[in-house]
């Protein structure tokens, strides 16, 4: 089946360490999205890809990079300048292959730190 | 600046009860309004509106757009238990590069 698929579902760190979460999709889309979510709050868009080997910064894109080598896989890493990195990360390409329009979702990966 | 707005922020029904929750923006150069559900983890898709006035409709759940106002509502009649969630609403301008979020309408339907 066609999907979006992040790991890990979950994943602690300790302060002062960098960590990657992975996004990979099988949809053949030029698009990828990253965005963070707090509790109470919406969606905030980190970085987005609009091809391959190329990105743009976001809303929040401090304290985080990203690379775009391929174009099944967007993995975002979290840096330890990120001062409040504890959150909920989604990753979504376009539902259409487009851009922007309806979003279609990977799970999520859930961060926590200790 | 875009902006998205979405009251209330909560919200608690008991079953069979009809809500409406509303979504107002500011943004250049609209192109769409979009609402998700968000119950635990990835957001669902639910409705797109781009023209004033039309009314999308699945099941018990139906929106609407006023273009004119620059809002949104999200209606849900004979609520069950397995509405409760979160609902997202979300602008796209024709020169934007992503979609921009409320924070969202928490809803818990009570037995």
């Amino acid at each position: 089946d066609g999907g979006i698929t992040q790991s890990p579902k979950y994943l602690f760190r300790k302060e002062g360490q960098n960590v990657t979460l992975s996004c990979e999709q099988n949809l053949n889309h030029d698009a990828m999205y990253w965005y963070r979510q707090d509790p109470g709050q919406g969606l905030r868009l980190i970085y987005y890809s609009q091809i391959v080997n190329d990105f743009q910064k976001g809303d929040i894109a401090e304290g985080y990079s990203v690379s775009r080598e391929k174009k099944e896989s967007f993995p975002l890493t979290v840096t330890s300048a990120q001062k409040n990195p504890t959150a909920f990360y989604l990753c979504a390409t376009p539902s259409g292959g487009g851009n922007t329009g309806e979003l279609f979702f990977g799970e999520g990966s859930r961060l926590t730190v200790l | 600046e875009d902006k998205v707005v979405q009251s209330p922020l909560s919200l608690v029904v008991h079953e069979g009860d009809t809500v409406t929750l509303n979504c107002s923006y500011e943004v250049t150069n609209f192109r769409s309004l979009l609402w998700y559900k968000q119950e635990k983890k990835a957001p669902t898709f639910l409705f797109m509106l781009t023209s004033s006035g039309i009314e999308k409709k699945s099941g018990r759940l139906s929106s609407i757009l006023d273009k004119k106002e620059l809002f949104s509502i999200l209606n849900i009649t004979a609520t069950q238990t397995g509405d409760s969630a979160v609902y997202l609403c979300a602008v796209e301008a024709n020169s934007g590069y992503a979609l921009n979020f409320g924070k969202g309408t928490s809803l818990l339907v009570t037995p």
